[in-house]
């Protein structure tokens, strides 16, 4: 059963810790998102991917913020350094191609404080 | 740049009622139209999709047809159940334009269903 993964699940820290999530997208797929979720904002796309290459990062805070894809079975979230108001779940999802659908990851919880 | 518009939240109904969510879209070109629905702390499932104008997704009792008159894709259900309870999220996705495939997402829906 093919489906996004994503570590951790959850993440406590201290605000100005680095945080790295990470998410292991479907085989063969070649389009990568992150999205944040919080219950003030609702779902904002952070950053997506195409064939390892961003296609638009332009939600993403670019101070504090990366997003890499290294290979294509690993994408990396990081935020440096990390603040209270990051406090979110992060989602990955991956696709086969536009237009399609996303699968999504079960998200990681991350609290900072 | 693209949007998606939902109906404003929280719904609660009685199981058995019947279940609408708008949902509307503004987009350039032809877009794919998706409905995903998020239980708690679980990420989000596609639920049904509708590829180009007219055409109804169907899964689970739920139904959506993409009117590209009214750019409508409006959720339907004849008869919900308690374990519908969820948050329902429209969504997007546009190949077009500067777009470039990004799966734009409305500010989702509540539903709480009660026995």
């Amino acid at each position: 059963d093919a489906r996004v993964t994503q570590t951790p699940r959850h993440k406590v820290t201290e605000m100005g810790q680095e945080v790295t999530m990470r998410c292991q997208p479907i085989l063969g797929h070649n389009t990568v998102f992150w999205y944040r979720q919080t219950m003030m904002q609702g779902l904002e796309l952070l950053a997506y991917f195409r064939n390892r290459a961003p296609l638009d990062d332009s939600g993403m805070p670019k101070d504090r913020f990366s997003a890499e894809m290294p290979d294509a079975t690993l994408a990396t979230l990081k935020i440096q350094p990390s603040e209270p108001r990051d406090s979110a779940v992060y989602f990955c999802a991956s696709g086969l191609t536009f237009n399609t659908e996303a699968f999504f990851g079960q998200g990681t919880r991350l609290t900072v404080v | 740049g693209d949007s998606v518009t939902q109906m404003e939240g929280p719904v609660t109904l009685s199981e058995e009622a019947f279940l609408t969510i708008n949902c509307t879209y503004t987009a350039t070109g032809y877009p794919s139209l998706f409905w995903y629905v998020q239980y708690p702390g679980e990420g989000l499932q596609l639920l049904l999709k509708a590829t180009k104008a007219d055409d109804k997704g169907s899964n689970k009792g739920f139904e959506a047809t993409y009117r590209k008159e009214t750019t409508s894709f409006h959720l339907e259900k004849g008869s919900v159940q308690v374990s519908d309870s969820a948050v329902y999220f429209c969504a997007l996705s546009n190949a077009g334009g500067t777009s470039y495939g990004k799966l734009t997402f409305g500010q989702g829906t509540i539903l709480t269903v009660h026995p």
